[in-house]
């Protein structure tokens, strides 16, 4: 079983549309990450969620809204999808502290 | 503010090489330092750890020593495998405002030819 499984696994879509990344974890850790790997390879944290309740919003616009609905599952919303937001996304978990995260092997997205 | 740098890649070595990648850090005080390795395909993972300083952190037949006095935290493995071949990240630990987070570095792709 996949620890941290993100889907899809590729994305492309056009700019201007809406499209939601998924990512759950079987682990029971409380805390849950999204992260933005840019062309240039920088990680970069984006959210952090701790038992369903935003810890840390990274400067990211606000057209990106990340939703828990549960301790496993923390998902991504881009609304109105521009060219600058192309890059893969990662989601990871932790337990009881931000030092060994597991992450899942990310979401390419390509805006065209 | 408070960065990684890592050694530019990729690098490419034979197998039973021996292997640096180097990482500097900038930060106030004395971080925690990681190493995070990307495996073709799957997602990071956590390599090895140090929490303070002459710290050495070591797995897998890595090893990296925090060093305070340059600020740094090189990885390194006495001969590399085909198996080693992968992406591998130099990240710290800040504290903010109350909350944890990992910073990393742009990531060092690593193959080992056999």
């Amino acid at each position: 079983d996949t620890a941290v499984s993100q889907t899809p696994k590729y994305l492309v879509t056009q700019m201007g549309n809406d499209k939601s990344i998924k990512c759950e974890q079987n682990l029971g850790h409380d805390t849950m990450y999204w992260y933005k790997q840019d062309s240039k390879k920088f990680l970069k944290i984006m959210f952090s969620y701790n038992n369903k309740e935003l810890i840390i919003n990274e400067t990211v616009p606000n057209r990106f809204s990340p939703k828990s609905p549960d301790k496993a599952h923390l998902n991504l919303h881009i609304n109105s999808l521009e060219l600058g937001d192309s890059a893969v996304y990662f989601c990871a978990s932790s337990r009881g502290g931000v030092d060994i995260q597991y992450f899942g092997a990310g979401t390419r997205l390509s805006v065209l | 503010g408070d960065s990684v740098t890592q050694m530019e890649g990729p690098v490419t070595l034979s197998e039973e090489a021996f292997l640096t990648i180097n990482c500097t850090y900038t930060a106030t005080g004395y971080p925690s330092l990681f190493w995070y390795v990307q495996y073709p395909g799957e997602g990071l993972q956590l390599l090895l750890k140090a929490t303070k300083a002459d710290d050495k952190g070591s797995n897998k037949g890595f090893e990296a020593t925090y060093r305070k006095e340059t600020t740094s935290f090189h990885l390194e493995k006495g001969s590399v495998q085909v198996s080693d071949s992968a992406v591998y990240f130099c990240a710290l630990k800040l504290l903010r405002g109350g909350s944890e987070k990992l910073v990393f570095g742009k990531g060092t792709k690593l193959t080992v030819n056999p």
